[in-house]
C-alpha cells in the first residue's frame, strides 16, 4: 500500500513570510495528490490538489508542486496571515482510500 | 462544490449506552463512503469503509460488532458506536466524493465522549 511520509511535522513562521510542507510517497502509479487543512474541532477541508500529468498547480495564496521522479510533492502557502494557522495534511491514494501524511502544525506568528 | 453534512457534532453519553453518528451527502450521490478516527494530534485513521447495499469494509484491528456500519441510501451512512466505554471518546470523521472522484469531502467531525 502507499506510505506517506510529511514533513516537518511543526512549523512556525512570521505573518507574511512563505511556510512549505513536504511530502514523499512511496507508490509510483500514485496519480493524484490532494491537501488538507484542518482548523480545531472541524473536519479536514480540499485546499488544493494536484494531479501526476501537471507539476505545479497555484490558487492564489497556496501553491503545491509535483516531482514524479523523486516521488515527492510541497504545499507552499505565501504570504502567510493568522488564518493560515492550522494542520496540514497531504494524502495520496491508496487504492480506493486515501493515505494520510501524519500532519504540519502551521503557526503563524503576528 | 460537494457538501458532506455530519451529524451531531459534539455527544456525550454513559458507558455502556450506544450511539449513532450520521453523515450524509448533500448534492452528490456516494457509493462509497468512509468512516476515521482522530486521536489529539494525530492524523486520520481509517476505520472502515462503507458501501451501499452491502457489508461496509473494516480496516485491520477495528472491532466490527463495536463501530457497526449502515450504507442504506447513495446519500446516507451511519456509524453506530455500541456499549461504549470511556476508550471509544474520540473525533469521529467521515468522509465521501463523487463516484470516480478522489476528490474526498470530509464531514465537520463528531466528538464523542463517554462518560
Amino acid at each position: 500500500g502507499e506510505n506517506v511520509e510529511q514533513h516537518p511535522s511543526t512549523l512556525s513562521v512570521q505573518e507574511g513570510d512563505s511556510a512549505v510542507i513536504k511530502c514523499t510517497y512511496s507508490d509510483s502509479a500514485s496519480n493524484y495528490f490532494p491537501w488538507y487543512k484542518q482548523e480545531l474541532g472541524k473536519g479536514p477541508q480540499l485546499i488544493i490538489d494536484i494531479r501526476s500529468n501537471v507539476g505545479e498547480k497555484k490558487d492564489q495564496r497556496i501553491a503545491v508542486t509535483l516531482n514524479k521522479t523523486a516521488k515527492h510533492f510541497s504545499l507552499h502557502i505565501t504570504e502567510t496571515q493568522p488564518e493560515d494557522s492550522a494542520v496540514y495534511f497531504c494524502a495520496a491514494p491508496n487504492d480506493y482510500k486515501l493515505s494520510f501524511g501524519a500532519g504540519t502544525t502551521v503557526t503563524v506568528r503576528a | 462544490g460537494a457538501v458532506v453534512s455530519q451529524h451531531p457534532s459534539r455527544v456525550i453519553c454513559k458507558s455502556g449506552t450506544s450511539v449513532k453518528i450520521e453523515c450524509r451527502s448533500l448534492d452528490f450521490q456516494a457509493t462509497t463512503m468512509f468512516w476515521y478516527r482522530q486521536f489529539p494530534k494525530k492524523s486520520l485513521m481509517l476505520m472502515a469503509t462503507s458501501n451501499e447495499g452491502s457489508k461496509a469494509t473494516y480496516e485491520q484491528g477495528v472491532e466490527k460488532d463495536k463501530f457497526l456500519i449502515n450504507h442504506a441510501s447513495l446519500t446516507l451512512s451511519t456509524l453506530t458506536v455500541t456499549s461504549a466505554h470511556p476508550e471509544d471518546s474520540s473525533f469521529y470523521i467521515c468522509s465521501a466524493a463523487p463516484s470516480g472522484s478522489y476528490g474526498y469531502t470530509f464531514g465537520s467531525g463528531t466528538r464523542l465522549t463517554v462518560v
